[in-house]
């Protein structure tokens, strides 16, 4: 079963525009992770917040963590054709790690 | 060692019969996962290995599917008599669990997938 749900499925967007991702979960967290897969590769782990912190920064990247909404997004600014991937959050919990369903993000050059 | 392999990358074959799956993981790494991933959806935990000890298996891991860790280093993963809807990505994952840091569910380092289709 996947807990994580993102939101929305898909974005697109133009070359030098920020993306906005969610992520919502349904149970008790350790932590929140969010990967990156290009088309037919495996996953890239980007960032990673534990249920303890709120707000977490690494290069271009932003996460927030909302343990009491039980929802996190991911903020990617001045988007580069090459973000152009699928994003996961995952959940960890009970020694791994549970995916949702995945947002689909194009970035127009 | 630049990361996790997984072998092989593609394989196509006919229903009914046996695959397997072969990861090695970071080297330095005690835990070792297999997902699974179909065309659109999020990786669907199947098992993970702690040393060579299998401490959980889904639901999803039928009859058919088991996994091993022999040696505590590289894993397989056996499909036996495959059906068209075992057709998916297998991932395979490591990573380093540090007991007195507590850090229960770290950063997973994934391979490249094997990609199985049954015909």
């Amino acid at each position: 079963s996947q807990q994580g749900e993102e939101d929305p499925q898909a974005l697109s967007i133009q070359e030098g525009e920020n993306a906005t991702m969610n992520c919502s979960y349904k149970t008790s967290i350790n932590n929140l992770q969010w990967y990156r897969q290009n088309s037919g590769r495996g996953l890239v782990h980007l960032i990673l917040i534990r249920s303890n912190e709120r707000e977490k920064h690494s290069g271009r990247l932003r996460v927030t963590l909302d343990t009491s909404k039980k929802s996190s997004s991911l903020l990617i600014t001045a988007s580069r054709a090459a973000d152009t991937a699928s994003y996961f959050c995952a959940t960890g919990a009970n020694s791994k790690l549970t995916f949702g369903k995945g947002i689909t993000l194009s970035v127009r050059p | 060692d630049t990361g996790v392999s997984q072998d092989p990358r593609h394989k196509i074959t006919k229903r009914g019969q046996n695959v397997t799956f072969r990861c090695d993981p970071i080297s330095e790494h005690n835990r070792l996962y297999w997902y699974r991933q179909t065309l659109g959806q999020g990786p669907e935990f199947l098992t993970y290995f702690q040393n060579e000890a299998q401490l959980e298996k889904s639901r999803l891991l039928s009859d058919r599917f088991s996994a091993e860790r022999p040696k505590g280093s590289f894993s397989t993963l056996e499909i036996q008599r495959t059906e068209q809807g075992d057709s998916a990505m297998y991932l395979c994952a490591s990573s380093s669990f540090i007991l007195r840091t507590s850090v229960n569910t770290g950063e997973l380092f994934f391979g490249e997938g094997s990609r199985l289709t049954v015909l």
